[in-house]
């Protein structure tokens, strides 16, 4: 079982929609980060939470650490959007991240 | 400020051959780190630095050696090349990274793709 769990794994959804991606991981962290990846193919920080929630513009990112669960959400969703986004955690006692498979988000005009 | 520099783009090897994909960063951080993305799997850890002249195994270390003898640069090498290491690489760089110490976030170098026949 992969210490870092995405859901789901392909999203397609309409311009204007609200989205959520799911991030479920099995071990304490310290921290956990949301990445978006470009077609093609930089990587972008997006978030780096360790508790509660943050926003910037029209995404926002929520972390649960009692059930060791966070989600991000894009309001008002654009075809700019589309992207992977994924999610990695920093394992507490460690300098390293694991990551997530990713989403794969294709927003259609 | 360039951010995380990686050269080559691509390359194509033949199976045996050695080479060293270059990484730098002038944004002074302590911490870099190299990742290999293959399809359907996340991005996998091969080496970490958190600082010049420390380095430390990832969860794919096997094939690779690193080294960090300045701040700036954290050149990966591969030994024997093979058709396993076909992948996209990415080093990335954050302020600081250490057990017990806050957080910071990370920033990618635009990546190498490797294919190795």
């Amino acid at each position: 079982k992969n210490e870092v769990e995405q859901s789901p794994q392909n999203l397609t959804a309409q311009e204007g929609e609200f989205i959520t991606i799911n991030c479920s991981y099995s071990v304490g962290i310290s921290a956990l980060h949301w990445l978006q990846q470009h077609p093609g193919g930089g990587i972008v920080s997006l978030f780096m939470l360790s508790s509660g929630k943050k926003k910037h513009g029209r995404l926002i990112a929520t972390i649960n650490i009692q059930e060791k669960h966070s989600s991000l959400h894009i309001t008002a969703s654009h075809p700019r959007d589309s992207a992977v986004y994924i999610c990695a955690v920093e394992q507490g006692g460690s300098e390293k991240l694991v990551f997530g498979k990713g989403t794969k988000l294709t927003v259609n005009p | 400020n360039a951010g995380v520099t990686q050269t080559p783009k691509f390359q194509v090897l033949k199976t045996g051959q050695s080479m060293t994909l270059q990484c730098a960063q002038d944004m002074n951080h302590e911490y870099m780190s190299w990742y290999r993305q293959d399809p359907g799997m996340g991005l996998r850890l091969i080496h970490y630095s958190v600082g010049a002249g420390i380095t430390d195994q990832g969860e794919v270390p096997n094939g690779y050696n690193v080294s960090r003898s300045t701040t700036e640069d954290f050149p990966l090498r591969l030994l024997s090349a093979a058709p396993s290491q076909t992948s996209v690489y990415f080093c990335a760089s954050s302020y600081s990274r250490r057990v017990g110490l806050p957080t910071y976030e990370q920033y990618f170098g635009p990546g190498t793709r490797l294919t190795v026949t």
